[in-house]
């Protein structure tokens, strides 16, 4: 069984920093390319971040990039989101997501639980 | 960046109607659009990807049509899980990009 399971999330000033983790198993980890996807309250849905499979490829969103980093650690079976510089408009539910191929444009199969990231002063 | 268009945002339905949800993209995109459900406190569940294929384990009343920059998502007979938001994402090219989801709840 696929689980995505993420965690880091919190409270933080503007400004501030963060690292979000998401410890996968049930698949070849290294195999698939893998995303970050958040959703502001009661909003939708926005691609964050991606990484291909071997991690040789990042992704951003034009909201994010220079900010955010992602990066995965196959023996560890764990994907990560550093955030810097965080915003208020930074505050939303914070998904982990699996991509359908090793790498390229995906559709994502299985997520994460999500994991909540309030930025406020 | 691709930007998708749903409609409608809401739509107002008994179980056992059929339901028709839109998706417009602003260029063309072949067949590569995909479709999620989320229930409330939920993550996103991948419904319909690459225009019409069912994801594993979803009912056949679920189907999607469409290429190019028209698709469209329909439930044959909804049942009371149906009622949720749903969401179409595009992965023809970078950035991966979501519409902002149709609404379906019981009339």
């Amino acid at each position: 069984e696929v689980q995505l399971v993420t965690s880091g999330g919190g409270f933080v000033q503007p400004g501030g920093s963060l690292r979000l983790s998401c410890a996968a198993s049930g698949f070849t980890f290294s195999g698939y390319a893998l995303s970050w996807v958040r959703q502001p309250p009661g909003k939708g849905l926005e691609w964050v971040s991606g990484i291909s499979g071997v991690g040789g490829d990042t992704y951003y969103a034009d909201s994010v990039r220079g900010r955010f980093t992602v990066s995965r650690d196959n023996s560890k079976n764990t994907l990560y989101l550093q955030l810097t510089s965080l915003r208020v408009e930074d505050t939303a539910v914070y998904y982990c997501a699996k991509g359908s191929a090793i790498f390229g444009v995906v559709v994502f199969d299985y997520w994460g639980q999500g994991t909540l990231v309030t930025v406020s002063s | 960046e691709i930007v998708l268009t749903q409609s409608p945002a809401t739509l107002s339905l008994s179980p056992g109607e059929g339901a028709t949800l839109s998706c417009r993209a602003s260029q063309s995109i072949s067949f590569y659009l995909a479709w999620y459900q989320q229930k409330p406190g939920q993550a996103p569940r991948l419904l319909i990807h690459d225009a019409s294929n069912r994801a594993t384990g979803i009912p056949a009343r679920f189907s999607g049509s469409g290429s190019g920059t028209d698709f469209t998502l329909t439930i044959s007979s909804l049942e009371p899980e149906d009622f949720a938001v749903y969401y179409c994402q595009q992965r023809y090219n970078w950035p991966i990009t979501f519409g902002q989801g149709t609404r379906l709840e019981i009339k």
